[in-house]
């Protein structure tokens, strides 16, 4: 079946460090990706999406690109913040109204 | 707009309580969701609504009943709870567009059971 699979955390970076979280999944077909972030206390928020090779989505700084010959939706941003401190998870979409999740991975920024 | 919002924020019930969450969206979307999620862990779906139908029951308890009584509305009936039903609730909707739908996520209901 479908999966994701994300980096393992926590990651810590200081305040205007180079981000990267990698996420590489399998599907069959051709999935929508998506990573959403959740902040403590929160629900989840959607930060990208990409529907199809080497798109790109990109939101508040962050960028993740559709890599479908390495199966790949790693997410980057160049300078973090102490407010980007969350959980993201990736997750891909085949249809069938059913989301499924990385484990999500957990980001520290320190100033 | 993408809102999707959720009452109550949190909860606290008793074993032998009844319960109801609720969520609602205005956003003309057909599909609605609702997760569970435990700390440290990524949601876990629970049941689909399509077009205001139960399209998907992902072999959840019958102590959780949902019912859509419109487009906009989505329940989540709680009767009989277990303390290890503690947990977030999540809400979510979706226009229903196949393979290029995007779910659009609530804050959560913080429930706790005793």
């Amino acid at each position: 079946g479908d999966s994701v699979t994300q980096m393992e955390g926590p990651v810590t970076l200081s305040e205007e460090a180079f981000l990267t979280i990698n996420c590489t999944y399998t599907a069959t077909g051709y999935p929508s990706l998506f990573w959403y972030v959740q902040y403590p206390g929160e629900g989840l928020q959607l930060l990208l999406k990409a529907t199809k090779a080497d798109d790109k989505g990109s939101n508040k700084g962050f960028e993740a690109t559709y890599r479908k010959e390495t199966t790949s939706f790693h997410l980057e941003k160049g300078s973090v913040q102490v407010s980007d401190s969350a959980v993201y998870f990736c997750a891909l979409s085949g249809g069938f109204q059913k989301l499924v999740f990385g484990t999500g991975t957990r980001l520290l920024v320190s100033p | 707009d993408t809102e999707v919002t959720q009452t109550p924020k949190h909860l606290v019930m008793g074993m032998t309580n009844k319960k109801s969450l609720k969520c609602e969206q205005h956003m003309g979307h057909r599909a609605m969701y609702w997760y569970k999620q435990k700390a440290k862990k990524p949601p876990e779906l629970m049941f689909v609504y399509s077009y205001e139908k139960l399209s998907i029951n992902e072999s959840v308890p019958s102590r959780f009943s949902p019912e859509c009584p419109n487009s906009s509305l989505l329940n989540l009936h709680l009767h009989a709870l277990q303390p290890e039903d503690s947990a977030l609730y999540l809400c979510a909707s979706s226009p229903g567009q196949g393979r290029l739908d995007t779910q659009y996520f609530g804050p959560g209901t913080r429930l706790t059971v005793l």
